[in-house]
């Protein structure tokens, strides 16, 4: 079983900012990860995929990097509604899984 | 515009059932897999089930295997979890996600579906489950 590792746990960032949240997996996913944006009371919220690839509708202050183990999403010049929970996912066809992170809380400084 | 609006939700007693829908529109439902996740209180999102465009494949995490299942009436763009045997650590909020990628026959009718990542989301059910 693939676990997939967030870091850091709690982030805090001033607005204007720049974010970096980091990824890990236990093992090579190749380049099949997610990052969603989660905000209390809301449906999560796709922002990457292909480990790069920005969903539709993202602005492109959201970046993702990396492949293998090691992933990351940058989010530049943070904006106020931001600030949110962040999760990392990777997927699988065959066997067909679906691993989340533990998650990163963005916090305002 | 893609919607998913999950129901069924409520309160249950350990070792009861309950059964949760999502209604999909905006999109051609039997050409994408299917999926639910769900979030404990305090917790982060952990993926329930999955199932295919054609409905003839499913699959369940570990933790709730034996106990719940999944279906889908593509007539009516509805896709179904059944809960049965209940548990406290089933508490949670539970999402229907669409997959982000389709399901098809190849030239050699092979049919296959992308399990991938998930977009969008409905706004969640809450399920509670009491000891």
């Amino acid at each position: 079983e693939i676990v997939m590792t967030q870091s850091p746990a709690t982030l805090s960032v001033s607005p204007g900012e720049r974010a970096t949240l980091s990824c890990r997996a236990s093992q090579s996913v190749s380049s099949n990860l997610a990052w969603y944006q989660h905000k209390p009371g809301q449906a999560p919220r796709l922002l990457i995929y292909g480990a790069s690839t920005r969903a539709t509708g993202i602005p492109a202050r959201f970046s993702g990097s990396g492949s293998g183990t090691e992933f990351t999403l940058t989010i530049g010049s943070l904006q106020s509604e931001d600030f949110a929970v962040y999760y990392c996912q990777h997927y699988s066809n065959w066997p067909v899984s679906y691993t989340f992170g533990q998650g990163t809380e963005l916090q305002i400084k | 515009e893609v919607q998913l609006m999950e129901s069924g939700g409520g309160l249950v007693q350990a070792g009861g059932s309950l059964r949760l829908s999502c209604a999909a529109s905006g999109f051609t439902f039997s050409s994408y897999a299917m999926s639910w996740v769900r979030q404990a209180p305090g917790k982060g999102l952990e993926w329930v089930s999955a199932i295919s465009g054609s409905g003839g494949s499913t699959f369940f995490a570990d933790s709730v295997k034996g106990r719940f299942t999944i279906s889908r009436d593509n007539s009516k763009n509805t896709v179904h979890l059944q809960m049965n045997s209940l548990r406290a650590e089933d508490t949670a909020v539970y999402y229907c996600a669409k997959s982000g990628g389709t399901c098809y026959y190849d030239s050699s009718g092979y049919y296959y579906c992308s399990y991938n990542w998930f977009d969008p989301w409905g706004q969640g059910t809450l399920v509670t489950v009491s000891s």
